[in-house]
């Protein structure tokens, strides 16, 4: 079955650091990828989303590239801020039967920013 | 703005009571989904609705039920609440099919529930 895969945390950065979060993932198909994330005490929201490869999703600073040869979707920014801490989650929907999407998450990174 | 609304934000209940945890989406998405989070665990599917009345179970469905009688609305129900029971529950929708939103979930805020 699909499974997503993404590296474990915390990840303790400084602010103004560059940021990497690596996400690979298995799925038969052609799955759209997405990263979520969650601020302390509240649910996930997205923050992009790729849905053919080679498709670069963008949001407040942060992208990700769908890269097929390599089946990843890392996570990147170029400069943190103490507000971007909270926990990323890496996620695909491949079709199923009926043409609903079925999620399959990763089991998600915290990220810790430091003034 | 669009909305998926979780009744309860915080539950404190006893082992053995019975527990309803309601979900309300008012984007007339088909396909609702209840997850479980815990550290470490990330998040696991309980189970997904594709229409009313209709229910699959996901990756942990032991212990939980569903009820979907409406579009909106998809309740998670914990018959008999046990310790291992304590979590954050997590609401989502979704729409089907192709398109733009095809696969992006929408979630509510989270209820976290304690069993003692």
């Amino acid at each position: 079955g699909d499974s997503v895969t993404q590296m474990e945390g915390p990840v303790t950065l400084s602010e103004e650091a560059f940021l990497t979060i690596n996400c690979t993932y298995t799925a038969t198909g052609y799955p759209s990828l997405f990263w979520y994330v969650q601020y302390p005490g509240e649910g996930l929201q997205l923050l992009l989303k790729a849905t053919k490869a080679d498709d670069k999703g963008s949001n407040k600073g942060f992208e990700a590239t769908y890269r097929k040869e390599t089946t990843s979707f890392h996570l990147e920014k170029g400069s943190v801020q103490v507000s971007d801490s909270a926990v990323y989650f890496c996620a695909l929907s491949s079709p199923a039967a009926g043409g609903s999407y079925i999620p399959t998450f990763g089991r998600g990174t915290s990220l810790i920013v430091h003034p | 703005d669009v909305k998926v609304t979780q009744s309860s934000r915080y539950l404190v209940k006893r082992t053995g009571e019975k527990v309803f945890l309601e979900c309300v989406q008012d984007m007339d998405h088909e396909n609702m989904f209840w997850y479980r989070q815990d550290p470490g665990l990330g998040l696991r599917l309980i189970y997904f609705s594709y229409d009313v009345k209709m229910k699959e179970k996901g990756d942990i469905p032991e212990g939980y039920s569903v009820s979907r009688e409406k579009k909106e609305r998809f309740s998670l129900i914990l018959e008999s609440a046990s310790t291992n029971q304590t979590s954050m529950y997590l609401c989502a929708s979704s729409r089907p099919g192709q398109g733009s939103q095809a696969g992006e979930l929408f979630f509510g805020e989270g209820s976290r529930l304690t069993v003692l």
